[in-house]
């Protein structure tokens, strides 16, 4: 089992819609968890991190944690076609600074 | 500005050679990371150092070196025992997570990244 595993897409959504990106991870112990995007040839970038059980929203984004069920899901509303990119989630343990990145999902926004 | 620098960005090598990739950060991080990513995957650790003079394996550190004499520099040697070397390398840096736990201290900052490929 990967240790963060992502569907690889891509996933296609109209323009002005929710898109909707998850994570599953094999480690309980984690307590970090990152959402990055990467535009093609680009470096990632953050987009938001969480610790806690829960929603945190930062503008169009929300992410969710669902530590018992080992899930971590990114929404983004109003999508436009400049958040086509591939949206990597990644984890580390608790208490190390290793950190793991799943595949990624590549996003398509149609105009 | 603070960030990350690696160099070359691009870079080709001839099988059986050694090329090192470098990584210099002013961000004043103490935890530095080697990435790996091929077309169509994510990114995977080669190696990470939380500390000057020590650093850990990461999931694909085999054909690979580092070293970490300056809390700035963490430069990567892709040896000639990695038989597949052709890849994107991104270095990353960010605080130690001990450092402020739960708030943010384990945020990577990439830089722009090294393309490596094998003629």
């Amino acid at each position: 089992q990967k240790e963060v595993e992502q569907n690889s897409g891509p996933l296609s959504v109209p323009e002005g819609a929710i898109a909707s990106l998850n994570c599953t991870y094999s480690d309980r112990g984690s307590q970090s968890f990152f959402w990055y995007r990467q535009y093609s040839g680009k470096s990632p970038e953050l987009i938001m991190f969480i610790y806690s059980n829960g929603d945190k929203e930062d503008g169009r984004f929300t992410a969710q944690l669902n530590k018992a069920s080992q899930y971590v899901s990114l929404l983004i509303r109003d999508s436009q076609p400049s958040d086509s990119a591939t949206y990597l989630c990644a984890v580390n343990a608790g208490g190390y600074q290793k950190v793991t990145f799943g595949i990624g999902t590549k996003l398509q926004v149609i105009p | 500005d603070g960030g990350i620098t690696q160099s070359p960005k691009y870079l080709f090598r001839k099988e059986g050679q050694n090329v090192t990739l470098s990584c210099e950060q002013n961000l004043n991080h103490d935890a530095m990371y080697w990435y790996r990513q091929d077309p169509g995957q994510g990114l995977r650790l080669i190696y990470y150092s939380q500390i000057v003079n020590d650093f850990q394996k990461g999931d694909i550190a085999e054909g690979y070196s580092v070293s970490r004499e300056k809390k700035e520099s963490f430069p990567l040697t892709v040896t000639s025992a990695q038989k597949n070397p052709t890849a994107f390398y991104l270095c990353a840096s960010s605080h130690l997570w001990t450092a402020f736990p739960l708030s943010g201290a384990n945020v990577l900052t990439f830089g722009a990244g090294s393309r490596l490929t094998v003629l």
